[in-house]
This record gives C-alpha cells, sequence and structure tokens, in this order.
C-alpha cells in the first residue's frame, strides 16, 4: 500500500518555466490538499479537493492551479516559476474533512528550487 | 480568523527526559484537534487526533489533552529518546465540511545523548 506518492522528489526551474508536481493516493480518499512549507515556517494550505471535479482554493493559491480528474490523481501546476515559490510542497489525503474530519496522509514532499 | 499558536519554538532537552508542548487555538466551530510529527525531509506523520468530547489520548510515549474550553493542547513526550527529535504541528479542524484546517507553525524538538 503505497499510501500518498509525490513526483518528483527534487527539482529545479528557472524563472518563467512551468512545471507540474505530481500527486497521486491508493487509499480513495475524497479529500486531497498541497500546501507548501518554507524555511522555519509552518505548512500553508495552497489548493485542496473534496472530491473529484471539485477544487478550492486555500491561502496561498497565487501562481498554482490545480485540477482533479479522477479521485487517485490530483497535479499541482506551477505556470510561471518565480523565485518566491522555491519551497518543500506536500500532498496530502484524508478520507474525510470538517464534522468528519479523519488523519491526513502526507506524501514525502517535493524540494522546488527555482533560479 | 482561525489561529493555532504553538509554544515553545523549540525546545532541547536530554535523552531520557519528559517534555510538554502547548497548542492554543482559536479555531471556531470546533471539530478536531491533531498533532503531527515530521522528522527532517518528510512529510508530517499523524500521532493523535482528539474530538470535542476526548480529554486525553495516548499513542505509545506520546499523550495528548484537550481541554476545549480554554481552547488548549499539549502533547507530553515520555522518557525521551534521540528518534523523539522533529517538528511537532497541532492542527485545528472546523465543523464545516469545507475543513479548511489550521495549521500551527510547530515546535522543534531537539534531544540530546
Amino acid at each position: 500500500n503505497a499510501g500518498v506518492t509525490q513526483t518528483p522528489k527534487f527539482q529545479v526551474l528557472k524563472t518563467g518555466q512551468s512545471m507540474t508536481l505530481q500527486c497521486a493516493q491508493d487509499m480513495n480518499h475524497e479529500y486531497m490538499s498541497w500546501y507548501r512549507q518554507d524555511p522555519g515556517m509552518g505548512l500553508r494550505l495552497i489548493h485542496y479537493s473534496v472530491g473529484a471535479g471539485i477544487t478550492d482554493q486555500g491561502e496561498v493559491p497565487n501562481g498554482y492551479n490545480v485540477s482533479r480528474s479522477t479521485t487517485e490523481d490530483f497535479p499541482l501546476r506551477l505556470l510561471s516559476a518565480a523565485p518566491s515559490q522555491t519551497s518543500v510542497y506536500f500532498c496530502a489525503s484524508s478520507a474525510s474533512q470538517g464534522a468528519r474530519s479523519t488523519e491526513a496522509f502526507f506524501g514525502q514532499g517535493t524540494r522546488l528550487t527555482v533560479v | 480568523k482561525n489561529q493555532v499558536e504553538q509554544s515553545p519554538q523549540s525546545l532541547i532537552i536530554l535523552e531520557g527526559k519528559n517534555c510538554t508542548l502547548q497548542c492554543n487555538y482559536t479555531v471556531s466551530p470546533f471539530s478536531n484537534l491533531r498533532w503531527y510529527k515530521q522528522d527532517t525531509g518528510r512529510g508530517p506523520v499523524s500521532l493523535t487526533i482528539m474530538t470535542f468530547s476526548e480529554n486525553t489520548k495516548s499513542n505509545g510515549r506520546y499523550t495528548a489533552t484537550l481541554d476545549a474550553d480554554t481552547k488548549q493542547s499539549s502533547l507530553h513526550i515520555t522518557a525521551s529518546q534521540l528518534s523523539d527529535s522533529a517538528s511537532y504541528i497541532c492542527v485545528v479542524s472546523d465543523w464545516t465540511n469545507a475543513g479548511k484546517s489550521t495549521f500551527g507553525d510547530g515546535t522543534t524538538l531537539t534531544v540530546k545523548p
């Protein structure tokens, strides 16, 4: 049981380039989310999805797009990379949120550097 | 605005000693509170999840307490080990189905031999 798988683990981009961070889960979880974690800081929510076909913005959505065409996959797209997007990105999934919230399972992270 | 504040920001203890980490929150309406452990370079891993009606929950050497009246939680680590060195994150969820959980900035614990 793989849990939450993120690819790639490391990536270096030039300013202005675009790329997609991949996230897949095999637990049939409805809720998936993307976070960024800057050095010495807590996790900040970028985008989240409560099910296939449904996405919404989190705390810091600018510069990122998401889609959720299947339950399993939740890719994060950087439209035009900027040095301010240098960070570690985590994908997470959980069976439910809100009133019936359960624990979230996190991927191992993608360390992105924009030069 | 929902907020979660953790203290101390960092802590250094000797192996074998106990310690307590604090979490204060203003999330409303409260649904549940979770503690995660994040090792350096890894994703967070769940330690405990507590709902409104639960006061204490244990997971091995980790014991979490919750006071919903004062909106405070603590994570007590007993007989610390070197492997306990990590960041400990407090996360609070509200009752709405949108479930935008609020994360604390974490407490960095260093256990020294």
